[in-house]
């Protein structure tokens, strides 16, 4: 069964280093999503693709956070440099198109130190 | 912007017993999907359950379905003979079909319900 591929599954970094995040989506999905899930709360959309291009980063601090997805299949999340309150889970999902059915990846956990 | 509410931070049922999780949303659209999805401890999320708005039958998936009120904004979960497979956080989730939220996949903050044997 297809799924979405996510890795590193846990990441420990150090405040002010840089740290990323690779997500394989779904064969033939053009719609990527990453979101930022903070322990018992419910999933933050961080920026949302739609083959290569992004469609939505409003809630994406540009400052610090950069994301790719350069031929329209895997993408990218940088965080430089990470803070203390970066520490999340980042969660990947991919879906066919928009409005259709989301998958998503196991996440990878990230601890700041 | 829309947003989704989920008032109810913990829930918990007794196994063969229905439960009940409730979700509010807001939005200006009149054309949408909402959804639930499951998230069980240490694993992926999963859809469990999807809705259509323009949809007046309320989405029923084997123990699970919903009870959709499109005037009040109200998208309830309700679980049927639950099992002890069913602990877990439910999220409510909306996607907007149109607007300038067209296709933002937007989340509650979750419910954690525990299933007691």
């Amino acid at each position: 069964e297809a799924e979405v591929a996510q890795s590193p599954r846990y990441k420990i970094t150090e405040k002010s280093q840089a740290v990323a995040f690779w997500c394989d989506p779904i064969s033939g999905h053009a719609t990527l999503y990453w979101y930022r899930q903070i322990l018992g709360q419910g999933p933050e959309l961080l920026v949302q693709f739609q083959d290569e291009s992004v469609v939505d980063d409003s809630q994406l601090p540009k400052d610090r956070f950069s994301a790719e997805r350069l031929k329209g299949v895997d993408s990218t999340l940088k965080i430089q440099p990470a803070e203390l309150g970066d520490s999340a889970m980042y969660l990947c999902a991919s879906s066919l198109q928009v409005l259709t059915e989301a998958f998503f990846g196991q996440g990878t956990r990230l601890t700041v130190v | 912007a829309q947003t989704v509410t989920q008032s109810q931070p913990e829930m918990s049922v007794q196994e063969a017993e229905t439960v009940t999780l409730s979700c509010t949303y807001d939005t200006s659209e009149n054309n949408y999907y909402l959804f639930w999805y499951k998230q069980p401890p240490s694993r992926q999320m999963i859809l469990v359950i999807r809705q259509e708005a323009y949809k007046q039958q309320n989405a029923t998936e084997n123990r699970f379905s919903v009870n959709f009120q499109k005037a009040a904004k109200s998208f309830s979960l309700k679980i049927s003979d639950s099992q002890l497979g069913d602990t877990a956080m439910y999220f409510c989730a909306f996607i907007s079909a149109g607007g300038t939220s067209y296709g933002k996949l937007t989340f509650g903050q979750g419910t954690i319900l525990t299933v007691h044997p």
